[in-house]
C-alpha cells in the first residue's frame, strides 16, 4: 500500500512570496489533515478534510493560508503571502474513519523563509 | 482547552535500559492517544493506538498505558537499542467538536551503544 505523499519535499522563498504545497493521501482514505511543525514543537493541526468537506480550520491563519480538497481526493495548502514565522515542517496526514484509526503521515514539506 | 505536556523532554540512557516516557493530558474527554516515533528530517510514524476505552496497548517491546482520569499516558520501551533513538510525541484526539489532534511537543531519546 502506497504511503501519504508530499511534495515538494523542500521549499525556500523569500518573505512575501507565495507558496503551495501538494499531498496525496493513502486511497480510500476520507479524512485529510494539515500540520505545520516549527522547530522543537509538535505538530499542530491547521485544517482536517473529512471527504472534500472542512471539518476544523480554527488554527489556520486565513488572512494567509488557505488550502482545498477537490473531489475529496488530494489537496493543495497554499500560503500567501508568507512571513519569517511560516518557516517550518508542513505535515499532511490521513486516516480512513475521522476518529477510530490511526493517522498515517506523509515526510512533510520543509519551508524555509528568507 | 487542551493541553498536552512531554516529560522529560530530552533522555539519555545506554543500550539495554528498559525506559518510560510520559505525557498527561489537561481535559479527560478524550477520544483516543496515539504514541508516534519521529526519526530527523522523516515524517511521523504511528507506534500505538490507545482508545479512551482501553488501559493499554502492546507492540513488540512497546507498552502504552492510559489513564484518563489522571490525564496521564506512560510509553515503556523494552531493552532499548540505539535504533530506538528518536523523537518519540504523544498525540491526544478530543472526543467533541471534530475530534481535532493535539500533540505534545515530544521526549527527545538517545540510546547509547
Amino acid at each position: 500500500e502506497a504511503g501519504v505523499a508530499q511534495s515538494p519535499r523542500y521549499k525556500i522563498i523569500e518573505k512575501r512570496q507565495s507558496v503551495a504545497f501538494w499531498c496525496n493521501p493513502i486511497s480510500g482514505h476520507a479524512t485529510l489533515y494539515w500540520y505545520q511543525q516549527i522547530l522543537g514543537q509538535g505538530p499542530k493541526l491547521l485544517i482536517q478534510f473529512q471527504n472534500n468537506g472542512v471539518v476544523d480550520d480554527s488554527q489556520l491563519p486565513k488572512d494567509r493560508f488557505s488550502a482545498e480538497r477537490l473531489k475529496g481526493v488530494d489537496s493543495t495548502l497554499k500560503i500567501q503571502p508568507a512571513k519569517l514565522e511560516d518557516s517550518a515542517v508542513y505535515l499532511c496526514a490521513s486516516s480512513s474513519v475521522k476518529g477510530l484509526e490511526t493517522q498515517y503521515f506523509g515526510p512533510g514539506t520543509r519551508l524555509l523563509v528568507l | 482547552k487542551q493541553e498536552v505536556t512531554q516529560i522529560p523532554a530530552a533522555l539519555s540512557v545506554p543500550e539495554g535500559e528498559n525506559l518510560v516516557l510520559n505525557c498527561s493530558f489537561t481535559d479527560s474527554a478524550i477520544y483516543n492517544l496515539q504514541w508516534f516515533r519521529q526519526d530527523p528530517g522523516k515524517g511521523l510514524t504511528s507506534l500505538l493506538l490507545i482508545q479512551s476505552s482501553q488501559r493499554e496497548q502492546t507492540s513488540g517491546r512497546l507498552n502504552a498505558s492510559l489513564d484518563k482520569s489522571s490525564g496521564r499516558s506512560t510509553l515503556y520501551i523494552a531493552a532499548s537499542q540505539p535504533g530506538d533513538s528518536a523523537t518519540y510525541l504523544c498525540a491526544v484526539r478530543r472526543g467533541t467538536g471534530g475530534f481535532k489532534t493535539i500533540f505534545g511537543a515530544g521526549t527527545r531519546l538517545f540510546v547509547k551503544a
